[in-house]
């Protein structure tokens, strides 16, 4: 239990499509972020929030859409994917965002048919 | 070459030896921190090292940072089976509110 949940584990999707992927973190952080995990490439930060305001946008394509509603809640909707974009995604939290370590859910392995 | 690069991308080595995994970066830090990852899972946190510390040690685990070669070592001692996993060392850069991770050095212990 790593107080980081994401659902669903595993989604496969069309390219036409529309998802939403959740994270819920139980640890009372008021930071959270989406990395996505390809084979054979480091971890890409997508997006950071800090106390539910997007603090980091890595130049994520906007078929990536992310909404931090609390800070407890973190979801990113996906919308006409392409294949190059399976991958596992990651969710983290942390209770201060520079000097504290992040909390990892186990992730979604999204497949795009 | 990427920030947070690992070295080297693969060790295999038997129950019992140290394990040893190098880490380069490129920018100024706040600290730097090591991860492991098992197979099909998050990565779980094991050691964080400020920018002014130059060892740092958690049970088998060591740490050394060296901020004048922008590099880091993670030792595993006696190794067990269990600890196979691939290990990821982020660098916290100055100014900055998200860590930067390196490709990650993928470990295997034999028993």
């Amino acid at each position: 239990e790593t107080g980081v949940t994401q659902t669903p584990r595993h989604l496969v999707m069309g390219m036409t499509n529309k998802k939403s992927l959740k994270c819920e973190q139980h640890l009372g952080h008021n930071a959270m972020y989406w990395y996505k995990q390809s084979a054979k490439k480091p971890l890409e930060l997508m997006f950071v929030y800090s106390l539910e305001e997007r603090v980091e946008n890595n130049s994520v394509p906007s078929r990536f859409s992310p909404e931090c509603p609390n800070s407890s809640h973190l979801f990113l909707h996906l919308h006409t994917l392409q294949p190059e974009d399976s991958a596992l995604y990651l969710c983290a939290s942390s209770s201060n965002p520079s000097n504290q370590p992040q909390h990892f859910g186990d992730g979604t392995r999204l497949s795009i048919l | 070459s990427q920030q947070g690069e690992e070295d080297p991308q693969a060790l295999s080595i038997q129950e019992g030896e140290n394990a040893t995994m190098n880490c380069s970066y490129k920018t100024s830090i706040n600290n730097l921190q090591w991860y492991r990852q098992n197979s099909g899972r998050g990565l779980v946190h094991l050691i964080l090292i400020r920018s002014n510390e130059r060892e740092k040690h958690s049970g088998r685990l060591r740490v050394t940072l060296d901020t004048s070669k922008k590099s880091s070592s993670l030792l595993i001692t006696a190794s067990r089976a269990a600890d196979t996993a691939s290990y990821f060392c982020a660098s916290m850069d100055t100014g900055r509110r998200a860590l930067t991770f390196g490709s990650g050095t993928r470990l295997q212990v034999q028993p």
